[in-house]
């Protein structure tokens, strides 16, 4: 079984704070990697898909990092606000299974 | 507006009932998924349809069934023969058939009670 772990499970910033949290998976067999964010009572919504070790992607004020070589990825919140407030699922897809395999999400709260 | 649909938002069931809940689309995409949550742990996958007419088990495929008989709707039916149905289910998509970079499209989601 492959096992996806995100830390920490959950995190309560207050509003201006900055923060990130890790996505570790097995790196053999890596294709792609994803993160979703999903605010309560809504769907869960795409933030990044990245393939490429030493890739960098930036929406806003989130930005994450990927090193496919050790298996883990960086998501980074700056000036966090209150609507980042969220669950944050990060989901790679290694080739030998040919599905996303989801980490149980880290949940973000954002106290004004 | 595109995107997916699920209902019902909540739905509960006696023991021993079947029960269908419905993923919509109008997204033109070609693949579909069933994903079932639990506390404490990730969305892990039921089944799977690339095309219409045909469809996969997932990691987790023992009572459930499918069908896929239009390309915007995959129903998904929990049996009696699902021995822990209590969870919430989320229908996704995506555009292509099923490839590592293919953004997954969710609906709202459907929360299963087993009374």
């Amino acid at each position: 079984i492959l096992n996806v772990e995100q830390s920490p499970q959950s995190l309560h910033v207050q509003e201006g704070d900055s923060t990130n949290f890790t996505c570790s998976f097995p790196s053999s067999n890596f294709y792609a990697l994803h993160w979703y964010r999903w605010e309560t009572a809504k769907s869960p919504e795409a933030l990044f898909v990245m393939t490429l070790n030493g890739d960098e992607k930036k929406k806003g004020r989130i930005s994450a990092t990927l090193n496919t070589k050790e298996g883990y990825s960086y998501l980074y919140i700056k000036g966090s606000q209150p609507e980042d407030s969220a669950t944050y699922l990060c989901a790679p897809w290694v080739s030998n299974t040919g599905k996303l395999i989801f980490g149980q999400g880290t949940t973000l709260q954002v106290k004004p | 507006d595109g995107g997916i649909t699920q209902s019902p938002k909540y739905l509960f069931r006696k023991e021993g009932q079947n029960v269908t809940l419905s993923c919509e689309q109008n997204l033109n995409h070609d693949a579909m998924y069933w994903y079932r949550q639990d506390p404490g742990q990730g969305l892990r996958l039921i089944y799977y349809s690339q095309i219409v007419n045909d469809f996969q088990k997932g990691d987790i495929a023992e009572g459930y069934s499918v069908s896929r008989e239009k390309k915007e709707s995959f129903p998904l039916t929990v049996t009696s023969a699902q021995k822990n149905p209590t969870a919430f289910y989320l229908c996704a998509s995506t555009e292509g058939g099923r490839y590592s970079t293919d953004t997954q499209y969710f609906g709202p989601g459907t929360r299963l009670t087993v009374l």
